[in-house]
């Protein structure tokens, strides 16, 4: 089944606890990202990867690290998570970015930072 | 800053009835378009999407695009509770996809 998998789906942490959210698809998608989504302000990209090695910053980039060693692997991590950063997170994969493309996204992984 | 607006509602629509939703963008050299549909705490799914002016109907679903209004929209007809959830507006951009914070709908029996 072609699917987007990200782990863990609820995370409850510390501040300042290093924490790594994995995500993972079975589709040779070129294209991956993650987007942390809040109350009243929609979705918002985190990063993006258009290939292996290849990352660029989103809108709302500052606290995350990601890194894409693989096609299918996408890990966010937060180096000092901040009670800012909780947040539903979504990993989304796509097969290329182009004008009719679809993104596919993960479950959602529930973060929640004390 | 690109943006993307719409009302947040909740939009409270009769069973049976047209649904619309909105939304506007403000990005004018934006090219793809798309509608997703959020059932609470799910992950987003892929509606419709639309690439030209004018109306793209599938099944219940019409999207509409209006380029030189910077608009779109999502028409429901025969609104069933299924419906339920929040609609959310993207719109595809220089290599991102750019979100709206979504509409609530809430189709009443």
């Amino acid at each position: 089944e072609a699917q987007v998998t990200q782990n863990p789906r609820y995370l409850i942490t510390v501040t300042g606890k290093k924490l790594t959210v994995t995500c993972s698809q079975n589709m040779n998608h070129e294209y991956m990202s993650w987007y942390r989504q809040d109350p009243g302000l929609g979705l918002r990209q985190i990063y993006y990867s258009m290939n292996v090695e290849v990352t660029d910053k989103g809108d709302v980039p500052e606290g995350y690290k990601v890194s894409r060693k693989e096609k299918r692997n996408f890990p966010l991590i937060l180096e000092s998570p901040s009670p800012n950063q909780t947040s539903l997170y979504f990993c989304a994969s796509s097969p290329v970015q182009g004008l009719n493309t679809e993104a596919f996204f993960g479950q959602g992984t529930r973060l929640t930072v004390v | 800053q690109k943006e993307v607006e719409q009302n947040s509602g909740p939009l409270s629509v009769p069973e049976g009835a047209i649904a619309s939703l909105n939304c506007t963008y403000s990005d004018r050299v934006s090219q793809s378009f798309f509608w997703y549909r959020q059932y609470s705490g799910k992950s987003p799914e892929l509606i419709m999407s639309i690439y030209s002016n004018g109306d793209k109907e599938d099944g219940r679903f019409t999207a509409q695009l209006n380029k030189a209004s910077q608009y779109v929209s999502l028409l429901i007809r025969d609104s069933q509770p299924s419906d339920s959830a929040t609609y959310l507006c993207a719109v595809f951009s220089n290599y991102q996809l750019i979100w709206g914070a979504g509409t609530k709908l809430i189709i009443k029996p």
